[in-house]
């Protein structure tokens, strides 16, 4: 089955800064990645995700990179700020009823 | 707005009890599937099910079972509770044809087996 690795587990930065959290996937026939984001306490929700036909897409101040050929994907958050702390997830999945392999977390906290 | 809700946010059960932990969509999703959370592994799924009395086993099924019996309410049933099953149960839907295969989570089950 799939598998996906994410890095780094933990990522602290300085608001301002830019953060960047990377995952690999090992099955070729996925197509579709997206990122979730989960506050304390609260349910995970998506962010952004990206289809295997596109190889970067952007939202505001995040942007996920995708490089099928080395099976890996990236998000990256730019001027970041306190609210973006939180757990960052990763996912993967191939057209089967749509199950979604997840990465293991990244906490990110952004300090003032 | 998707509204996933789990029926329990917070149990402590004994050890050998039998547990249900219940969710109820309201988008008339085809897909439902339990994850559970743990710290440094992420969420790994339990079971799904793509249709009514349909489930498939995820990559960590022994110990659970579930039953859905209509199409907005997917169960997870812990048979015998053990206090390895202490966790963050999330569930979760969304629509088999969905062209990113996007799902929703609910706000999360933690239960505690002592």
């Amino acid at each position: 089955g799939e598998n996906v690795e994410q890095h780094p587990s933990t990522l602290s930065v300085q608001e301002g800064d830019s953060a960047v959290i990377k995952c690999t996937y090992s099955d070729s026939a996925s197509n579709y990645f997206p990122w979730y984001k989960q506050e304390l306490g609260k349910r995970p929700q998506l962010i952004i995700d990206i289809r295997s036909n596109v190889g970067e897409k952007k939202d505001q101040r995040i942007a996920v990179t995708l490089n099928k050929t080395a099976k890996h994907f990236s998000l990256h958050i730019t001027e970041t700020q306190p609210e973006d702390s939180a757990v960052y997830f990763c996912a993967a999945s191939k057209k089967s009823y749509g199950k979604l392999t997840f990465g293991q977390g990244t906490i990110l906290t952004v300090h003032p | 707005d998707v509204k996933v809700t789990q029926s329990s946010r917070y149990l402590v059960k004994r050890t050998g009890e039998k547990v249900f932990l219940e969710c109820v969509q309201d988008m008339d999703h085809e897909n439902m599937f339990w994850y559970r959370q743990d710290p440094g592994l992420g969420l790994r799924l339990i079971y799904f099910s793509y249709d009514v009395k349909m489930k498939e086993k995820g990559d960590i099924p022994e110990g659970y079972s579930v039953s859905r019996e209509k199409k907005e309410r997917f169960s997870l049933i812990l048979e015998s509770a053990s206090t390895n099953q202490t966790s963050m149960y999330l569930c979760a839907s969304g629509r088999l044809d969905s062209p990113g295969n996007t799902i929703y989570f609910g706000e999360g089950s933690w239960l505690t087996v002592v």
